[in-house]
């Protein structure tokens, strides 16, 4: 079965620092990994996507994350906020080649609370 | 092209009734997956209809149950509602089933149940 932890459930931060919000992934098969974004009252929105290849990857928004298979880590970073990043962020996994492929495991989200 | 929309976005019911919520997909998408949200949680994967049939199915009772049309359209019911089906529910329309193509979100339907 595959597991995602998001290891903060709120991260406060000022315009214009950088931020990172961590992520952390369980599965026994390979993955993909993906960043979703959820603005108040909307569905969710894919802001980066990690199938194969550069574990660097970078999605919308200015927004970046790193692939560490060793670490079974998809942390995503941001150099410089906005108050327009305030959302909920949500780490997200699919397997391939096996009985799960294509379903997505959630992980709780993190808050990202941008202050002026 | 038109995004997936689904209907209606706010229902309230009583305990005990039947519900469906409704997706229409993408244009071009084959594969719709249904998401429960929870207040304060990330979304479960309920079931998935790729072509008009199942293709797989997460942790919910039977009285959950879906249907994919031909134009790939898709129903949710659920039967014998309980306080705790209270939640968003969410469609995500994809190409394909593999994964690798990117699932596109409705707005959701917020579901109370009193």
């Amino acid at each position: 079965a595959q597991s995602v932890t998001q290891l903060d459930s709120q991260v406060p931060v000022f315009e214009e620092a950088p931020v990172e919000l961590r992520c952390n992934y369980s599965s026994s098969v390979s993955v993909y990994l993906f960043w979703y974004v959820q603005y108040p009252n909307q569905g969710l929105q894919l802001l980066l996507k990690y199938l194969s290849g550069s574990t660097l990857v970078k999605g919308i928004n200015g927004f970046e994350a790193e692939f560490n298979k060793s670490q079974t880590s998809f942390h995503l970073r941001k150099p410089s906020v906005h108050i327009s990043d305030t959302a909920e962020y949500f780490c997200a996994v699919t397997t391939y080649g096996s009985s799960n492929t294509g379903k997505l495991i959630f992980g709780q989200g993190t808050t990202l609370q941008v202050k002026p | 092209e038109t995004g997936v929309t689904q209907s209606p976005t706010h229902l309230i019911k009583t305990r005990g009734q039947q519900v469906t919520l409704r997706c229409s997909s993408q244009s071009g998408h084959n594969t719709v997956s249904w998401y429960q949200q929870a207040l304060g949680q990330g979304p479960q994967f309920i079931f998935q209809y790729y072509r008009e049939e199942e293709n797989g199915r997460g942790n919910f009772p039977p009285r959950f149950s879906g249907l994919q049309f031909p134009n790939y359209s898709s129903e949710l019911n659920v039967n014998a509602l309980e306080l705790d089906d209270s939640a968003l529910y969410l469609c995500a329309s994809s190409l394909g089933s593999g994964g690798n193509t990117e699932a596109f979100f409705g707005q959701g339907t917020r579901l109370t149940v009193v």
